[in-house]
């Protein structure tokens, strides 16, 4: 199936450090989601963007759609260890044929 | 919590069988959403379904099938088995069904021998 392309894959971080991950397509999206994994759950939702060019914040998370509409990212600040996890973005449209697409994840460690 | 809940946690079958996950939406919502998450192909969408109606179709084979009961809980019954349909199935929630913020459940982990 159709996946978002995630990058970096995975990141070693210190904690206290800044962390950028993005994602981008071929394709327009009408709204970008990011969501994070913890091992053995679901996804949970952090930060929804519904317009080009949205930069949201949610705490030490801030995010943006980008203004093609085929890119988005999610900047961490001063990372702490419980933000290990995996991160994945999700685009949405429904021009037509449905979309809810995920990212391939980036996997985050954080180094105490 | 979400909210989001599902059944079985666990499940170990044979090739050939047949298996059914449960899913309860949170309180309220009316779209309920099937993901399956595999190593190789991360998260892909299934299906959705909203107030008891199909809503919208993903990457669903056709051995498997999906319907929302008039309480609003979910049930996907995937079958025959194969081995390749080994994954974690999660269901998720939203309020309606132009709501882009879902709620995920815990997820079944489906291990076909």
């Amino acid at each position: 199936g159709q996946q978002l392309n995630q990058s970096p894959q995975s990141m070693f971080i210190q904690e206290g450090e800044d962390v950028s991950m993005n994602c981008t397509s071929s394709s327009i999206f009408n709204t970008w989601l990011w969501y994070k994994q913890d091992p053995g759950e679901g996804p949970v939702l952090l930060i929804a963007l519904y317009k080009a060019g949205e930069l949201t914040s949610n705490g030490r998370l801030t995010a943006q759609f980008g203004i093609t509409r085929k890119d988005s990212f999610l900047n961490i600040s001063a990372s702490i260890p419980s933000d290990v996890g995996i991160y994945f973005c999700a685009g949405h449209y429904t021009s037509g044929t449905y979309k809810y697409i995920f990212g391939t994840g980036t996997r985050l460690k954080v180094l105490a | 919590d979400s909210g989001v809940t599902q059944t079985p946690k666990h499940l170990i079958t044979a090739t050939g069988q047949r298996v059914t996950l449960r899913c309860s939406p949170r309180s309220g919502d009316l779209s309920v959403y099937w993901y399956q998450q595999s190593l190789d192909q991360g998260l892909q969408f299934l299906i959705q379904y909203y107030n008891g109606e199909e809503r919208a179709k993903g990457n669903i084979l056709e051995r498997f099938s999906a319907q929302q009961f008039p309480d609003l809980h979910s049930e996907l019954n995937l079958s025959p088995l194969e081995l390749g349909d080994s994954a974690l199935y999660f269901c998720a929630s939203s309020r309606g069904t132009g709501d882009y913020e879902q709620y995920f459940g815990p997820g079944t982990r489906l291990t076909v021998t």
